[in-house]
């Protein structure tokens, strides 16, 4: 089967650093990626992890550990337009991708 | 602009009615793939085609197909259209299949209202 989870919403302070987690399980594992989507626009790619480690770019970073089936993201110096849902998604060898349910963050002044 | 192109932006119809999708994608990208988003639920993999064929099915109703044509664009077809297909419709495309770090580009959406 293909599960994902992350949780429903977080609330950060602007400035501060907020991470968001993704466990996962799912038939096939090719790299997994995190999607920033503003309501009611497309999701726009982030980063993406396919050996374990961090990965940084910029405010932005990702975690990923095979063996755990484990991921984050992590946001840093937060802005007022962070606010936003943040989509983990696991590539099953480029058959589909499985998204996660996304996590809703809110960033408050 | 992630360079994929869907038509139209909004739709609305009503239940019984039938409406196709359509979505181009970047330029050299040779998969298509189709998601569902309902209100405040997450991306639902509904069908992915490879250069014209027929790659991968997620959970797509009987009453939705989709097709790739041969200049690699794709439609995607809802009939009997009931209440619960409204929803935003995202394209996305990928450049290969299978190959590490091939990161799907999505089109702006679909927003379908089914009244």
């Amino acid at each position: 089967g293909q599960n994902i989870d992350q949780p429903t919403e977080m609330t950060a302070t602007e400035g501060a650093i907020v991470q968001i987690n993704c466990t996962y399980q799912t038939s096939g594992f090719n790299g997994l990626f995190w999607y920033q989507q503003h309501a009611g626009e497309a999701p726009t790619f982030l980063s993406y992890n396919v050996l374990d480690g961090l990965e940084e770019k910029g405010r932005f970073s990702s975690f990923l550990s095979r063996s755990k089936g484990y991921s984050y993201l992590l946001l840093k110096e937060l802005q007022m337009k962070d606010s936003a849902s943040y989509l983990c998604a696991v590539d099953n060898y480029g058959q589909n991708f499985v998204f996660g349910p996304g996590t809703r963050l809110s960033v408050l002044p | 602009d992630s360079g994929v192109t869907q038509t139209p932006k909004h739709l609305i119809t009503a239940t019984g009615q039938r409406v196709t999708l359509r979505c181009s994608p970047r330029s050299g990208d040779l998969s298509v793939y189709w998601y569902q988003q309902s209100l405040d639920q997450g991306l639902q993999f509904l069908i992915q085609y490879y250069n014209g064929e027929e790659r991968a099915k997620g959970n797509i109703l009987e009453r939705f197909s989709a097709q790739q044509f041969p200049d690699l664009h794709s439609e995607l077809n809802l009939s009997s259209l009931e209440l619960g297909d409204s929803a935003l419709y995202f394209c996305a495309s990928s450049a290969r299949q299978g190959e590490a770090n091939e990161k799907l580009f999505f089109g702006s959406g679909t927003q379908l209202s089914v009244l």
